[in-house]
């Protein structure tokens, strides 16, 4: 398994504004996933955060309003950009371990409040 | 893509009473997970279950590849087993690690 820890927490920021979010693992992966859980629903991916090279995007997110850096292999940070209240969600980013094993494990999550 | 399907969408149990929830899946898949999200929003670890069964205590789970569904059986339920339950996979092939959700089975256990 893998340890993940996510700051802040939670947050409340006014519309217009912007958030990072930290993701910090305690060991090295390879694969780093950012994922998006509006109220009540279910979790949709955002993008995978790549070390070393631009993170790749699924249909429906782009890179100008969920910024994504991956400087290393134990950290990722999310940016949501310019929000506005629709971006209230909880966001959580995941790690899969590897070595031919493909769980997933989650961190504690964000939730996120734009007013 | 790929189709997860949870059922029952809600269910209410009396603590110490069974329940069995299912997913249905309409592809291959090399990755299939139950999680359990609890009231603060965390995800839970629950199984990796690509095929095959397993037990954790109270908890166990069966994933039949070959028929595209799997099942997670919860037994004496207790008030803390509530919370939202997810089924994920990711589809055959891939090498993006993408999990695919399920919209969930929420649970409310009675005392």
């Amino acid at each position: 398994s893998a340890v993940i820890s996510q700051k802040p927490s939670r947050d409340i920021c006014q519309r217009g504004t912007s958030l990072t979010i930290q993701c910090q693992v305690d060991s090295q992966v390879t694969m780093m996933f950012w994922y998006r859980q509006q109220p009540g629903q279910s979790l949709t991916l955002i993008a995978t955060a790549n070390q070393g090279s631009e993170a790749t995007y699924e249909s429906g997110f782009v890179i100008d309003k969920f910024p994504i850096s991956r400087p290393n292999l134990t950290f990722s940070t999310l940016t949501v950009s310019n929000m506005s209240p629709e971006d209230s969600s909880i966001y959580l980013c995941s790690v899969e371990i590897g070595g031919g094993i493909y769980e997933q494990f989650f961190g504690p999550g964000t939730r996120l409040t734009v007013l | 893509g790929i189709q997860v399907e949870q059922s029952p969408p809600d269910l209410i149990l009396q603590e110490g009473a069974n329940s069995t929830l299912r997913c249905n899946f309409s592809d291959s898949v090399n990755n299939l997970q139950w999680f359990h999200q609890n009231p603060w929003g965390q995800l839970i670890n629950l199984f990796y279950i690509p095929s095959g069964t397993k037990q954790n205590g109270r908890l166990s789970a069966t994933t039949v590849a070959t028929e595209r569904y799997s099942l997670l059986y919860i037994s004496s339920s207790q008030t803390t087993d509530s919370g939202v339950y997810f089924c994920a996979v990711v589809r055959v092939p891939s090498n993006t690690g993408k999990l695919i959700f399920g919209q969930g089975t929420t649970l409310q256990v009675k005392p």
